[in-house]
């Protein structure tokens, strides 16, 4: 099965709010509340920022916010610092055969 | 502190095969799922496969199965990944996981990662 399709990049000046789409299927994402956002610095393991569609785990920033409408979720990003720039990944379960895809990832530049 | 720290990198020739391990401390290793991710260079990440220490219940990516076999030791809290032979398509960095949550898609602790590079 195919990754879930992300933009390659997106980029905003420090302040302002970015959203970061990924889109799968009626199989993955449109079939489960199970989506997942990492963040990756260069060199370093990812960080796990949404998890099950909008959930925050302990210690993420509140500027991170996931939602999900169809087969498409996104992960938004407000307030965007100059600490947020990296690539991230989304992430979602896939049923029984399959189980999870991953992203292609998108690089987050700030301005 | 609950973390999961990985073997070191290797270096390996076509044909050899090779295991690289992943111990947890901090936590009840038994009682969480471990995951291992592939990034190949300048790549994504790739879901490979996961394991429940307690039992060694498996599951593997469709694109992974029969290439790597990914076990456990619970009385050592060390998970493993492993090739009978490697090809240099295996050059990567590998990771291991921590789930948490109710899905197979949410992993908490990673590991500092495990390079390996196969080059004849």
């Amino acid at each position: 099965q195919s990754a879930l399709t992300q933009p390659a990049s997106v980029s905003g000046s420090p302040g302002q709010s970015i959203t970061i789409s990924c889109t799968g299927t009626s199989s993955d994402v449109g079939n489960y509340n199970f989506v997942s956002w990492y963040q990756q610095h260069p060199g370093k393991a990812p960080k796990v920022v949404i998890y099950e569609v909008t959930k925050r785990p302990s210690g993420v920033s509140s500027r991170f916010t996931g939602s999900k409408s169809g087969n498409t979720a996104s992960l938004t990003i407000s307030g965007l610092q100059a600490e947020d720039e990296a690539h991230y990944y989304c992430c979602s379960y896939a049923g029984s055969r399959t189980y999870v895809l991953f992203g292609g990832g998108t690089k987050v530049t700030v301005l | 502190e609950v973390q999961l720290v990985q073997s070191g990198a290797e270096v390996k020739k076509p044909g050899e095969s090779l295991r690289i391990s992943c111990k947890g401390s901090g936590y009840t290793f038994a009682g969480y799922w471990i995951v291992w991710v592939r990034q190949l260079p300048g790549e994504g990440l790739e879901w490979m496969g996961i394991i429940y220490p307690t039992d060694s219940d498996t599951r593997y990516s469709p694109s992974f199965q029969g290439q790597v076999t990914i076990s456990a030791d619970k009385s050592i809290n060390t998970a493993y990944l492993q090739w009978n032979s490697l090809k240099a398509s295996d050059t990567a960095m590998y990771y291991c996981a921590r789930r948490f949550g109710t899905s197979f898609d949410a992993f908490d602790i990673w590991g500092q990662g495990t390079m390996v590079t196969v080059s004849s």
